[in-house]
């Protein structure tokens, strides 16, 4: 596999339920991130990850738990989520200490809280 | 707080027209623009990163231009076709050395071109 990929990329979980997004980049990056994108509105970051330790959380409800046990793996973890948390959650990954900052995107996880 | 402006949100047109929008972004601590195409059910991908004031970057029928002075980015695309549809993103990293550059993002003008 190449780029970054991401699993599932549909979820369907009641508001009791608990699953986990994972996100895997192949690209020997060191830095990964979270973004969500809800209708209409733009991507919004929610965690980044530098050489697996976080160094961004965006004021996102503890009910999203990142993990990043290494560079190459990223996962987030759902439990107890609300219906307005529906959207699409998105990973990246980019290289630190290059110039521009150019980030790498997975496919997306449509995720449907009901 | 970086805020990232981009305009038409949304844009119809006929296979064949040429069209261009807008990302708007402070003039001011500018570091580099990202172009985005993000067609639907796949990742965004990248079209296009810029950092010199005056910039032109193309790509086959794309291209774009940077004005950091006056704070705004044109992207063109000439003779547009179906397979163009997409939503257009343009992001600019609010710099934070060595954490990891954090991208934000405009709303995206999303693009619909009619065969």
């Amino acid at each position: 596999e190449t780029g970054v990929t991401q699993t599932p990329r549909h979820l369907v979980m009641g508001m009791t339920n608990k699953k986990s997004l994972k996100c895997e980049q192949h690209l020997g990056h060191n830095a990964m991130y979270w973004y969500k994108q809800s209708a209409k509105k733009p991507l919004e970051l929610m965690f980044v990850y530098n050489f697996k330790e976080q160094t961004e959380n965006n004021s996102v409800p503890s009910r999203f738990s990142p993990e990043c046990p290494n560079s190459s793996h990223l996962f987030l973890h759902l439990h107890t989520l609300q219906p307005e948390d529906s959207a699409l959650y998105l990973c990246a990954s980019s290289q630190t200490g290059t110039e521009t900052y150019e980030q790498y995107f997975g496919p997306g996880t449509r995720l449907t809280v009901t | 707080i970086l805020n990232v402006e981009q305009s038409p949100q949304s844009l119809h047109v006929q296979e064949g027209d040429s069209t261009n929008f807008t990302c708007s972004f402070p003039s001011s601590n500018f570091y580099a623009l990202h172009w985005y195409r993000w067609e639907t059910a796949k990742s965004p991908e990248a079209l296009f990163v810029m950092t010199l004031n005056g910039d032109e970057k193309k790509k086959g029928r794309i291209s774009a231009t940077l004005n950091t002075k006056e704070g705004y980015s044109y992207l063109y695309i000439k003779g547009s076709q179906p397979e163009d549809s997409a939503t257009y993103l343009c992001a600019l990293p609010a710099y934070v050395y060595n954490q990891g550059g954090k991208l934000i993002f405009g709303q995206g003008t999303e693009l619909s071109v009619k065969p």
